[in-house]
């Protein structure tokens, strides 16, 4: 089993562009997850998934982020226009619902 | 709502202590427990979990136990290597009902540093 994959691992870009992030979950599972980790936050919960249908998108920041799942295998966080305090570092997860969830590598965002 | 409260930190060893690192939640109902490991630069990994009460969650040394009559799940390992050094949080997943569909509610993490 490959885990969870997101893609890029890294991504630098200026403020104003537009970045998009993008996972893989586990196959089988049916929760993904989209989280944001910074020094001065923590870990936050951006958004979540069930069956391909968003939960709860109360953590997403503003309207600058959106995020989609238009199948079981894939999906992806949007930020557009980025600015620098989205700088940080974006996890996805995936779970069977109410199981424990299983992380990506994460993607390292900075934004110049 | 449901919460996880850590013990704060920093936590800093010697190689070889007794480790601890306090858990206490808040939840209705019978939540499942998690304490997840961060090591630097990488994602969080399931380190251990425990889905009733009196449950022992077990791995690489490390020990929790599910206790509910004082809601808490408090991390111990025996004897900490260097290669220990990580952040650890506690996590719930509450029960089913409202737009709980399995979401971990985290502790806010606790950085641990083993010296040789």
């Amino acid at each position: 089993d490959a885990g969870v994959i997101q893609s890029p691992r890294h991504e630098v870009t200026e403020m104003g562009q537009e970045v998009t992030l993008r996972c893989k979950p586990i196959s089988g599972h049916n929760s993904l997850f989209w989280y944001r980790q910074t020094m001065m936050r923590g870990l936050e919960l951006l958004i979540y998934f069930n069956n391909n249908v968003p939960i709860d998108d109360s953590g997403m920041p503003e309207d600058r982020f959106s995020a989609k799942m238009p199948n079981a295998s894939f999906s992806t966080l949007k930020i557009q226009p980025s600015e620098p305090r989205d700088s940080a570092v974006y996890f996805c997860a995936s779970s069977f619902t109410f199981h424990e969830q299983f992380f990506g590598p994460g993607t390292r965002l900075t934004v110049l | 709502g449901d919460s996880v409260t850590q013990m704060e930190g920093p936590v800093t060893l010697s190689e070889e202590a007794f480790l601890t690192i306090n858990c206490t939640y808040t939840a209705t109902g019978y939540p499942s427990l998690f304490w997840y490991v961060q090591y630097p630069g990488e994602g969080l990994q399931l380190l251990l979990k425990a889905t009733k009460a009196d449950d022992k969650g077990s791995n690489k040394g490390f020990e929790a136990t599910y206790r509910k009559e004082t809601t808490s799940f408090h991390l111990e390992k025996g004897s900490v290597q260097v290669s220990d050094s990580a952040v650890y949080f506690c996590a719930l997943i509450g029960v089913a009902g409202g737009t709980s569909y399995g979401k971990l509610t985290f502790g806010q993490g606790t950085i641990l540093t083993v010296h040789p």
